[in-house]
């Protein structure tokens, strides 16, 4: 077990391009959750994938933003046409279970800086 | 709808002291209830969670912590903080499907 991993740690952008962020998660983790955090707050629900279906995603996820989980094996977040609002720490995490109540793993996460 | 909110951005004790961190929830649903904590350049690390049965949830480090229905509250404790206890603390409710909401957060400092 090596935990979840996330990558890039940190990215510095320009507004207007586009940046991809990459989570492996556990090995035979069948769940993954993407989550952003700004300064202050707490963890916000983005998305969550069982195996590779995407089956719940939060409206704070706008038309710029695609999360996918090809194979049911690691998952990527991209963010189109980059925003200062997009500033944020991406934080992706994995479970295993059939429940509500699953334990999830957190990756370090990413920081996105966007000048 | 489902909210989490954690009374204290920032709580201070001395080692040795009693850790108590307060967390009330809104949840018209049984709640699933959770603490995580959040060491510095580290990932969110569960310390307890209440599903159902027993109220008085028990966790790594010595913490606790008892989900009272009535008081719609989830409060973690620690008989004695350690200097390693200082960290960010997360409390945070799923009420089924698969959203978890957390509240914003309480940085723990511990003084020598």
């Amino acid at each position: 077990d090596t935990g979840v991993s996330q990558n890039p740690r940190h990215k510095i952008t320009k507004r207007g391009q586009n940046v991809t962020f990459r989570c492996d998660p556990i090995s035979e983790h069948n769940r993954l959750y993407w989550y952003r955090q700004t300064l202050g707050q707490g963890p916000e629900f983005l998305t969550y994938f069982q195996n590779e279906a995407q089956l719940e995603k939060s409206r704070l996820l706008s038309d710029r933003f695609s999360a996918e989980r090809p194979k049911g094996s690691f998952s990527t977040l991209e963010i189109q046409r980059t925003e200062q609002g997009d500033s944020a720490m991406y934080l992706c995490a994995s479970s295993i279970g059939t429940g509500q109540a699953d334990t999830q793993y957190f990756g370090p996460g990413t920081r996105l800086t966007v000048l | 709808a489902q909210s989490v909110t954690q009374l204290g951005s920032h709580v201070s004790v001395s080692e040795g002291a009693l850790v108590l961190l307060r967390c009330n929830y809104s949840s018209s649903v049984p709640p699933y209830l959770f603490w995580y904590v959040q060491y510095p350049n580290q990932g969110l690390q569960l310390l307890l969670k209440y599903t159902t049965g027993a109220t008085l949830v028990k966790g790594i480090n010595g913490f606790e912590a008892e989900f009272k229905k009535s008081e719609t509250s989830f409060h973690l404790t620690k008989p004695s903080a350690h200097m390693s206890d200082a960290a960010e603390y997360f409390c945070a409710v799923n009420t089924g499907g698969f959203k978890t909401i957390f509240g914003a957060g309480t940085r723990l400092f511990v003084k020598a």
